[in-house]
């Protein structure tokens, strides 16, 4: 029973424009939720968090936005360049339960291509 | 340079012969972690270790063995147990910490096993 879901597996924008990523999770005990950027051939890379009790949380071109409400969140890139294609996984974590710290739930991925 | 080393890149098995799967990191990190990937899936976690002697069971353990003698060595070996036990399998290491920190995992470059 998957607990994060990236329902778009791919998505296509063009180069400066602005790209949405959405996630979908299930579990209310999620306190933590993480994006990783996997280029071919190569692991995943962390990319930016958000803990529950922000709603957003930027990094230059990156920012993240939380609905606890809705359990949804996503991963704005603007602009977005080339070099952002890659697959993009949302990821969460019951951070604050003891049995839980350190492990992670995972999303399917999506896929982005950025267009000149 | 840090990072972590998994090896072999990609290995062909035939079925019914264990495998085991190398993870080295030179982080110096505490935790370990050994995720599959399935087409259309996400990252799933088959085994943990917090600390040098001592692993957990992760979500989809069953078939899949690990040691943890070293802290910088996390084998994993897919037994003739495992039903499918062709994916692409990755190897992550992070602090060992219930906070935000212990959350953000580094990945190896994964194997690719395939089993005929």
């Amino acid at each position: 029973d998957q607990q994060v879901k990236q329902n778009s597996p791919s998505l296509s924008v063009q180069e400066g424009r602005i790209s949405i990523l959405n996630c979908d999770y299930t579990n209310s005990m999620f306190d933590y939720f993480l994006w990783y950027k996997k280029y071919p051939a190569e692991g995943p890379t962390f990319l930016i968090s958000i803990s529950s009790i922000k709603d957003k949380n930027e990094d230059g071109r990156f920012t993240v936005f939380l609905n606890k409400s809705a359990k949804h969140l996503s991963l704005h890139i603007v602009p977005s360049q080339p070099g952002d294609s890659a697959v993009y996984f949302c990821a969460a974590s019951a951070a604050m339960t003891t049995d839980s710290w350190g492990k992670l739930q995972f999303g399917a991925g999506t896929q982005v291509v950025v267009t000149p | 340079d840090g990072g972590i080393t998994q090896s072999p890149k990609y290995l062909f098995r035939k079925e019914g012969q264990n495998v085991t799967l190398s993870c080295e990191q030179n982080l110096n990190h505490d935790a370990m972690y050994w995720y599959r990937q399935d087409p259309g899936q996400g990252l799933r976690l088959i085994y943990y270790s917090q600390i040098v002697n001592d692993f957990q069971k992760g979500d989809i353990a069953e078939g899949y063995s690990v040691s943890r003698e070293k802290k910088e060595s996390f084998p994993l070996t897919v037994t003739s147990a495992q039903k499918n036990p062709t994916a692409f399998y990755l190897c992550a290491s992070s602090i060992s910490s219930p906070g935000p920190k212990g959350l953000e995992q580094y990945f190896g470059p994964g194997t690719r096993l395939t089993v005929t």
